[in-house]
């Protein structure tokens, strides 16, 4: 069974300029989770998707993410336009159920903004 | 609302050592669940273990331990005779209450290197 694929694994980009993330959970997760960690801070919670619809995205940071999954299948998260603190690793997971808090990661995208 | 300390920000031990990788959590909530994760070098996080706060026996897999002591609020994991494969970044997690099982909190994690 293949895990949770993110892509692109590592993306460099200028000030200003718009870059999108994609990630493929596991077949059948309905839940799928994106997280990220910013250089010296702690992993943190940005949205949660529950098939096609946004469940909580009480952790986006501002206006400029914009993230989807159409259809219920994969996700997109979208940067634009992207500022330096945006850069860290952007997370995805999935999980079947909720409640065991038991999530399945992918090796996270590496953004760097210059 | 619930919070996560992990004091140690680097662990650096000598192959077969046993080393013991403490956390401690704050939550108002009276049943929650705890959990560990492991980054390796490859960067994905990969589930360890989940304890429900009824339970707290230690719990043991292979060379892995846990000591969870709700009475001080703290849930601390062991490796018995640490290998370089062990070599990895390690969080504790609570969620954050109200059973929201994917929300998790990580704390700040400990960097664990065990050297050959």
């Amino acid at each position: 069974e293949a895990g949770v694929t993110q892509f692109p694994s590592h993306s460099v980009i200028e000030k200003g300029q718009t870059v999108t993330l994609r990630c493929d959970p596991i077949s059948g997760h309905d839940n799928l989770y994106w997280y990220r960690r910013v250089m010296g801070k702690e992993i943190k919670f940005l949205l949660h998707f529950v098939k096609e619809s946004k469940q909580d995205e009480s952790g986006m940071p501002n206006n400029r993410f914009l993230a989807e999954r159409t259809g219920g299948t994969y996700s997109t998260l979208k940067v634009q336009p992207a500022e330096l603190e945006d850069s860290g690793v952007y997370f995805c997971a999935s999980s079947h159920w909720v409640e065991t808090g038991e999530l399945f990661f992918g090796e996270g995208s590496r953004l760097t903004v210059l | 609302a619930q919070k996560v300390t992990q004091a140690q920000t680097e662990i650096s031990v000598v192959e077969k050592e046993d080393v013991t990788l403490d956390c401690v959590y704050e939550t108002r909530d009276t049943t929650y669940y705890l959990f560990w994760y492991k980054q390796p070098p490859s960067g994905e996080l990969v589930f360890l273990i989940r304890r429900n706060s009824f339970d707290e026996q230690n719990e043991i897999s292979g060379r892995y331990s846990w000591n969870f002591q709700k009475s001080t609020s703290s849930f601390n994991f062991t490796i018995t005779a640490s290998q370089v494969v062990d070599s990895a970044v390690y969080f504790c997690a609570p969620p954050p209450g109200d059973n929201q099982g994917g929300k998790l909190i990580f704390g700040q994690g400990t960097e664990l290197s065990v050297k050959p």
